[in-house]
């Protein structure tokens, strides 16, 4: 079966451009996470949703930070405009909702903003 | 202070047991993981155990819960190579959704 998969894997943009990170849960999941992991802050929960509707973006850096989910199988996370302090690391994760289902990770996107 | 700590490196001959540290501060913590990533991929989940076991073990790994000291650890037997990654500990609630909150990660370097 396919896990969850993201793209692009790699993104180097100048400063000031805007950035689409995108991402396909695993089909049946009906929670998904974008998270951003760096070096400093380690691994942190930016959004979730739940059935497609944002439930918590208290984890989101700035309004400068987007997310949607127009349907089950698609989200996106928009940067608009980007900044060199956003370069990380951004994953995607989805799961089962509630009670013990564990999160199943895409393999990322290496944003670096120039 | 941080929810759930960890300590970034651990260097471990190949061969030896690897035995990598958590501690978390909520006590109605419901399940405990562990996952592990490898380099440029995401996190995989390695096991988990719920708040109401002390141990549990699977092939080459064993996890020890000590609910008390809200203390987790991870054993890797028989340490190889290729077990060299990040080792992230994680911890969930009810009260939290179920969402995982996550450590820093320990870095595990295995020589040989």
């Amino acid at each position: 079966d396919a896990g969850v998969i993201q793209s692009p894997r790699h993104e180097v943009t100048e400063m000031g451009q805007e950035v689409t990170l995108r991402c396909k849960p695993i089909s049946g999941h009906n929670s998904l996470f974008w998270y951003r992991q760096t070096m400093m802050r380690g691994l942190e929960l930016l959004i979730y949703f739940n059935n497609n509707v944002p439930i918590d973006d208290s984890g989101m850096p700035e309004d400068r930070f987007s997310a949607k989910m127009p349907n089950a199988s698609f989200s996106t996370l928009k940067i608009q405009p980007s900044e060199p302090r956003d370069s990380a690391v951004y994953f995607c994760a989805s799961s089962l909702m509630g009670g013990n289902q564990p999160q199943h990770f895409g393999d990322g996107t290496r944003l670096s903003i120039l | 202070g941080e929810d759930v700590e960890q300590s970034l490196f651990l260097s471990v001959r190949e061969g030896d047991s690897s035995v990598i540290n958590c501690t978390y501060t909520d006590s109605s913590s419901t399940y405990l993981y562990w996952y592990k990533q490898e380099p440029g991929a995401g996190l995989q989940l390695l096991t988990y155990i719920f708040s109401n076991m002390d141990m549990k073990q699977d092939q080459r790994l064993t996890v020890l819960l000590n609910k008390k000291d809200k203390h987790l650890s991870l054993r890797i037997a028989d340490t190889q190579t290729g077990d060299s990654a990040i080792y992230f500990c994680a911890e969930s609630r009810s009260g939290g959704s179920y969402i995982p909150t996550f450590g820093r990660g320990t870095s595990l370097i295995v020589h040989p």
